[in-house]
């Protein structure tokens, strides 16, 4: 079975804090994801990343960064942390080849600005 | 720009009732459809997904769902609910890029 993982269900912040959201996955997959989900907004792209240091931007990438210096870590920053920020964050992963394949998901992180 | 409508926010239905969660998509290519589902407190799972030449497509749990190309739509059924269905269901699409477009989401509630 895939597991992906995140370091914290749980994040309380303050504004302006820079915040580290780790996600890790097990499968060797080549694609790794990070969504923000809202009620009725549902899964919005941040950034994706085929391979280690290559990354792109999703929809949504302002005031976020990322980083993949390792195939089954995914990190997501958030330099500043801001309370429009307050919001669960998903990470994702999917093997490369196929646009067929599933994306299999960590159980998320609730983050809430202060 | 491609875009997933789910039109129904929030359903609620009893125990046994059939169920059909609508979902459109906008985009004219090929496309991969995908059906996701988010149980209270739990990752969200894949459910079915579509890519090949049968339109009918089974997936876990007795769902299933209907590609229809000529209405861009990929509809999620259930001919009879139960209680432990309660989640929230998410559309999605790929259209061969690395870009997976989620729809808002149906919240499902079924009373016992």
């Amino acid at each position: 079975d895939v597991k992906v993982t995140q370091s914290s269900r749980y994040l309380v912040k303050r504004t302006g804090e820079k915040v580290f959201l780790e996600c890790v996955q097990d499968m060797d997959h080549e694609n790794m994801f990070w969504y923000r989900q809202d009620p009725g907004l549902g899964l919005r792209l941040i950034y994706f990343s085929y391979d280690v240091k290559m990354k792109e931007k999703g929809d949504i990438p302002e005031g976020y960064s990322v980083s993949r210096e390792k195939k089954e870590r995914f990190s997501l920053i958030l330099e500043s942390a801001s309370t429009n920020q307050t919001s669960m964050y998903l990470c994702a992963s999917s093997l490369l080849f196929g646009t067929k394949e599933t994306q299999y998901f960590g159980p998320g992180t609730r983050l809430l600005v202060l | 720009a491609q875009s997933v409508s789910q039109h129904n926010h929030h359903v609620i239905l009893s125990e046994a009732a059939s169920l059909e969660l609508g979902c459109n998509y906008s985009y004219g290519g090929t496309v991969n459809l995908f059906w996701y589902v988010q149980y209270p407190g739990q990752h969200l799972q894949l459910l079915l997904k579509y890519f090949s030449l049968d339109p009918l497509v089974k997936g876990i749990k007795g769902f299933e769902a209907e590609f229809i190309k000529s209405k861009f739509s990929f509809n999620l059924r259930k001919p009879s609910v139960q209680w432990s269905d309660t989640a929230e269901y998410f559309c999605a699409v790929n259209s061969g890029t690395y870009k997976y477009i989620f729809g808002t989401g149906t919240r499902l509630k079924v009373l016992a």
